[in-house]
């Protein structure tokens, strides 16, 4: 079936970096854009950004620009979101989720990667 | 960035009874190509959110009928005809017609 499937819980110290993978299965991986949602503990959704596997093109949202880089590896079907400089604020559960073709919304989510800041 | 405006924040519902959730943005979500690309999600307690309509109306693939949306321009409703045990948990609208993508800041969904 068609899942995106997150790496494990991070913890990392302020000012460090944090690499969150997002493995799809069951679809032709470079036909959809992946984006990348944060949700804080308690919060709403947060849209970070979309990396379209088919030709690497990235968006940004202007509060991340900069601090997070969206790459894939087609050969492993795998995206990546690597956020840098991390601050107590980042901690958040970050979700990957599939476009649903050209009709902006998500139609496939991963299960979701708690990435915790703590000193 | 386009506002998304939930109202209620809370809604105790009885069982099988109907829910009506609404969600109001700052600007029209008409797109230049026509289209409106408003969607809601239900996010259930530890679960990650999952798409329930798009396009404002139209269900995403096993999602059940009772869910329904209406609306245009800048209001929309989310319905569920019937409240069962199992929708407990926040909905989410979603605005996808500007950059960013914006979200709403969520109706909870909890049975009296």
């Amino acid at each position: 079936q068609v899942q995106l499937v997150q790496s494990g819980t991070e913890m990392k110290k302020p000012g460090a970096s944090v690499k969150v993978s997002c493995k799809a299965s069951g679809y032709t991986f470079t036909s959809y854009g992946i984006n990348w949602v944060r949700q804080a503990p308690g919060q709403g959704l947060e849209w970070m950004g979309w990396i379209s596997p088919y030709n690497g093109n990235t968006h940004y949202a202007q509060k991340f620009q900069g601090s997070v880089t969206l790459t894939t590896d087609t050969s492993t079907s795998t995206a990546y979101m690597d956020l840098r400089s991390l601050r107590s604020d980042d901690t958040a559960v970050y979700y990957c989720a599939r476009d649903h073709g050209t009709d902006e919304a998500f139609d496939i989510w991963g299960q979701g990667t708690m990435v915790t800041v703590s000193s | 960035d386009i506002v998304m405006t939930q109202t209620p924040l809370s809604s105790p519902v009885t069982l099988g009874q109907p829910a009506s959730i609404s969600c109001r943005s700052s600007q029209s979500l008409v797109h230049s190509d026509g289209n409106t690309y408003l969607s809601w999600l239900q996010q259930r307690p530890g679960q990650p959110p999952r798409l329930l309509l798009y396009k404002i109306s139209n269900r995403f693939s096993g999602v059940p009928d009772r869910f329904s949306g209406s609306g245009a321009g800048t209001d929309f409703t989310l319905k569920i005809s019937r409240v069962e045990a199992e929708d407990v948990g926040v909905y989410y609208c979603m605005q996808g017609t500007q950059f960013p993508q914006t979200f709403g800041q969520g109706t909870k969904l909890e049975i009296k």
